[in-house]
């Protein structure tokens, strides 16, 4: 099983900052790695799919990158309605596998 | 627009069965590989299973392989789950998801989620 390991677990911030979260794979996806936002009560949300591209609607603020093992998602500019849970989510090979979350909380 | 709807969940004694559904619209099932992922309280996300796009292929987690089914009846537009033998640990809000046209596994769709509660 593919391992995603999520680095911070929690990240504090101002609106208006930038965030970059962490996706480490346990061993390489390739480029095959979606990100996911969600709120509470809220289902996910696709942001992110095949490493860095932005799924339809999802604001340039926005940002994928990386390959392999390691991954990054940036948020430019923080607005309010940002802050959520964030997770990484592979599959490329079976079971799929989710990473455990990164919270981006107010600062 | 497309829409997905869960529905049958509910509190159940460990041991039990539940089926769940998810309802679809504004797409047809024909082509399209459907997947349950399921969130136990202030948890994670968590792949259950998926049905491929040609109904021939199912994929479970190894947590519930044995236990649970996945499968479609597309004159209905629906996909299932068939729970069984049910634990603690199958406590979670149920999701149905749709991947993207040419990407199954990105999901761009999904239902509500439906709350599966296992107790006595």
């Amino acid at each position: 099983e593919i391992v995603l390991t999520q680095s911070p677990a929690t990240l504090s911030l101002s609106p208006g900052e930038r965030a970059t979260l962490s996706c480490r794979a346990s061993q390489s996806v390739d480029n095959q790695l979606a990100w996911y936002q969600q709120k509470p009560g809220q289902a996910p949300r696709l942001l992110i799919h095949d490493a860095s591209n932005r799924a339809t609607g999802i604001p340039a603020r926005f940002s994928g990158s990386g390959s392999g093992t390691d991954f990054t998602l940036t948020i430019s500019s923080l607005d309010p309605e940002d802050f959520a849970v964030y997770y990484c989510q592979q599959p490329h090979r079976w079971p799929l596998t989710f990473g455990g979350g990164t919270k981006v909380e107010i600062k | 627009e497309v829409q997905l709807l869960e529905s049958g969940g509910g509190l159940i004694q460990p041991g039990g069965s539940l089926r769940l559904s998810c309802a679809a619209s504004g797409f047809t099932f024909n082509n399209q590989a459907m997947t349950w992922v399921r969130q136990p309280p202030g948890k994670g996300l968590y792949w259950v299973s998926t049905l491929s796009r040609d109904g021939d292929d199912r994929y479970y987690a190894e947590a519930v392989k044995g236990r649970f089914t996945i499968s479609r009846d597309i004159s209905k537009n629906t996909l299932y789950l068939d729970v069984n033998s049910l634990r603690a640990e199958d406590t979670a809000v149920y999701y149905c998801a749709k991947g993207l046209a040419t990407r199954w596994y990105a999901f761009e769709v999904w239902g509500q989620g439906t709350v599966v509660t296992v107790s006595s």
